[in-house]
């Protein structure tokens, strides 16, 4: 039963343009969400995270939006960079649980 | 250098033979975990820890075993390999709140 979904397995964008990468739950006791970007032969790193209090959160060229009563994030990179060319993943997990569940990625891809 | 490695990166073994997989990570982080990575899973819990001494399972866990005597190391062994532990497999490390923070990945191949 997977509790944390990424439903576009891939996506292309222009240089530029807005990238939006979606994620939706099941786990309504989730309350802490991150997203992570991995290349190729490199193990995932850290992007940018929300608690369950806020609905956005902003890091440069990256915002994280949550809709709690959809149990749905998104991942907004604007203007995006061929550079942004990965795998992303989010996660979730409960707070004092810290057990992180990913989903199972959306590879964007950045054209020049 | 401060950080987390995984050895080693690649092994081939056979099916039923006794693999480990080293994690030690400089930092002193409380939380460590194994991930598995797999084409159209993403990255599947195997095993976390809390501390030394306490370990939990994910959502994945047979097959494999975990143990945590020192806070620095979580080795992760496979008691008898199969093929379908054929995958490439993540440490991970947290402090008590927040980001993960990755190795680089242990490529296992099972004939």
């Amino acid at each position: 039963d997977q509790q944390v979904k990424q439903n576009s397995p891939s996506l292309s964008v222009q240089e530029g343009r807005i990238s939006i990468l979606n994620c939706d739950y099941t786990n309504s006791m989730f309350d802490y969400f991150l997203w992570y970007k991995k290349y190729p032969a490199e193990g995932p790193t850290f992007l940018i995270s929300i608690s369950s209090i806020k609905d956005k959160n902003e890091d440069g060229r990256f915002t994280v939006f949550l809709n709690k009563s959809a149990k749905h994030l998104s991942l907004h990179i604007v203007p995006s960079q061929p550079g942004d060319s990965a795998v992303y993943f989010c996660a979730a997990y409960t707070s004092g649980t810290y057990k992180y569940i990913f989903g199972t990625g959306t590879r964007l891809k950045v054209l020049a | 250098d401060a950080g987390i490695t995984q050895s080693p990166r690649y092994k081939i073994t056979e099916t039923g033979r006794q693999v480990t997989l080293m994690c030690h990570q400089t930092w002193s982080h409380s939380y460590m975990f194994w991930y598995r990575q797999d084409l159209g899973h993403g990255l599947r819990l195997i095993y976390y820890s809390a501390a030394a001494d306490i370990t939990d399972k994910g959502e994945v866990p047979d097959g494999y075993v975990v143990s945590r005597s020192k806070t620095e190391n979580f080795p992760l062994t496979l008691e008898s390999a199969t093929r379908s532990q054929t995958s490439v497999y993540f440490c991970a490390s947290s402090p008590v709140t927040g980001e993960l923070f990755f190795g680089e990945g242990s490529r296992l191949t099972v004939l």
